[in-house]
C-alpha cells in the first residue's frame, strides 16, 4: 500500500517554543489532512488542505501543503502544555475512493 | 448534537467470541470507516463503506466482518478468527475526502 513517512517520531519541547513536523509520500496526493489525538481519544481535524501550495493556520497552527504534492508539513508556534498528544498526517490520492493513508504520528511533549 | 458515536468505550472479548463494536453517525454523510490503531502505529483501514449495502475490504479485513443496512450505521464484528483483536478501534466518517472520528472502543481479551 502507500506510505508515508511521517517525522519526528517524537518531540520533546519547553512550553512557548515553536514546533514543526512534516510528512513525505513517495505518490502524489490531492488532499493533505492533520490531525491530533489525545490518549484513549479520536483523532481530531486540525487543518485540512486542497491545493498545492496551500498555507492554511488555524489559530496557532500553520499547514502548508507542498508544491510537488508529495509532502505537507505542520508548524505549532508558541507552544502551551495543551498541545501534547499526537499529531497525525494523512493524505488522499483523489478521484471517487476517498480511502485516506496515515502517517505513523508524531509524540508531541510540552514541558510547562 | 452532530457527530460521530461509539459504542461501548471499552468491551472485553472471550477466547472463540465474537463481538461487535457500534458505530453510529448523523451527519448524513455517505461515507464510512473502520480503522485498528495499535501502540505506536499508525491507522490501519479494516473496512469501509462508500455507500448503504456496500462495503470494501480495507488493508487488514481478515478476522473482521461489517454491514451497513442503515446511512447512520456501520457495525464491525471482531470474529473468533481475529487471533490478536486487542486493539483500540476506531470508527470515521466522511462526504468527501475529509474524515471525522468518533471516540473509539478498547477492546480487550480476557
Amino acid at each position: 500500500g502507500q506510505q508515508l513517512n511521517q517525522s519526528p517520531q517524537s518531540m520533546f519541547i519547553q512550553e512557548g517554543e515553536d514546533v514543526s513536523m512534516n510528512c513525505t509520500s513517495s505518490s502524489i496526493f490531492n488532499t493533505w489532512l492533520w490531525y491530533k489525538q489525545d490518549p484513549g481519544e479520536g483523532p481530531v481535524l486540525l487543518i485540512a488542505l486542497y491545493k498545492a501550495g496551500e498555507l492554511t493556520s488555524n489559530g496557532r497552527l500553520t499547514a502548508q501543503f507542498g508544491i510537488t504534492r508529495k509532502d505537507s508539513f505542520l508548524n505549532i508556534s508558541a507552544s502551551i502544555p495543551s498541545d501534547v498528544g499526537i499529531y497525525f498526517c494523512a493524505g488522499q490520492l483523489g478521484g471517487s475512493n476517498y480511502k485516506l493513508t496515515f502517517g505513523k504520528g508524531t509524540l508531541l511533549t510540552v514541558n510547562p | 448534537d452532530g457527530g460521530i458515536t461509539q459504542s461501548p468505550k471499552y468491551l472485553f472479548r472471550k477466547e472463540g467470541q465474537n463481538v461487535t463494536l457500534s458505530c453510529e453517525q448523523n451527519l448524513n454523510h455517505d461515507a464510512m470507516y473502520w480503522y485498528r490503531q495499535d501502540p505506536g502505529q499508525g491507522l490501519r483501514l479494516i473496512y469501509y463503506s462508500q455507500i448503504v449495502n456496500d462495503f470494501q475490504k480495507g488493508d487488514i479485513a481478515e478476522g473482521y466482518s461489517v454491514s451497513r443496512e442503515k446511512k447512520e450505521s456501520f457495525p464491525l464484528t471482531v470474529t473468533s478468527a481475529q487471533k490478536n483483536p486487542t486493539a483500540f478501534y476506531l470508527c470515521a466518517s466522511s462526504q468527501l475526502e475529509t474524515q471525522y472520528f468518533g471516540p473509539g472502543t478498547r477492546l480487550l481479551v480476557l
